[in-house]
């Protein structure tokens, strides 16, 4: 079983819409992170969580928004979504005192 | 600024030709330098971390050295199934992770 799951793994939809992204751990890490990729660009950070309570905004912020559910549970939310917001989106994880993250299988979205 | 720069964006080689791929950085302090690797539609794939200058890694064909200002990945005599983008990131003291754009190599059998 993958230690880092993301749901849905491929989406469409269109601008204007409300979506969800969620990922799950199972490797018992405190932190996790949301970051998008574009083509010819490196990883962007979006969020991240160091523990439940704990939520901060990383370089991309703007027209995104998180929720941290459980130690295990991470969300990304769209709150309407543009075509420019089309990427690929990864959760990853971590736990102290290591920075090594760990990488879900990604989230193609596509707004149309 | 922290920054991360990849070098050469796509690199073909032939099965058993060695090379290197670059990563270079700017940090104000460094934390660690980590190397991943990504296939097609998949998440990235934890490799190394680096934490200080001299400090080398080895995985298979791959050894990951680190100076003051760059990294190297080292692929000795590739097969077709190293074929894949290899990421650069590193962990400033005072900031989060900051990834390059990746080098994507092709080995042709």
């Amino acid at each position: 079983d993958a230690d880092v799951t993301q749901t849905p793994r491929n989406r469409i939809t269109k601008t204007g819409k409300r979506i969800m992204l969620e990922c799950s751990q199972t490797k018992g890490h405190d932190r996790m992170y949301w970051y998008r990729q574009d083509p010819g660009l490196g990883l962007q950070l979006i969020y991240y969580s160091f523990d439940v309570k704990d939520i901060n905004k990383g370089e991309i912020s703007d027209g995104y928004s998180v929720s941290r559910q459980a130690q295990a549970k991470f969300s990304l939310s769209l709150e309407s979504a543009i075509p420019n917001q089309t990427a690929l989106y990864f959760c990853a994880t971590s736990h102290p005192p290591s920075d090594t993250q760990y990488f879900g299988p990604g989230t193609r979205l596509t707004v149309l | 600024e922290d920054q991360v720069t990849q070098s050469p964006e796509a690199l073909r080689l032939q099965e058993g030709e060695s090379s290197s791929l670059n990563c270079s950085y700017t940090v104000s302090g460094l934390r660690g330098l980590f190397w991943y690797r990504q296939d097609p539609g998949k998440g990235p794939e934890f490799l190394f971390t680096l934490y200080s200058a001299g400090e080398e890694k080895e995985k298979e064909r791959l050894k990951a050295t680190l100076t003051k200002k760059e990294s190297f990945l080292h692929i000795t005599a590739p097969k077709p199934e190293d074929s894949a983008t290899y990421l650069c990131a590193v962990r400033p003291v005072n900031n989060d992770m900051r990834f390059g754009a990746g080098t994507r190599l092709t080995v042709k059998p």
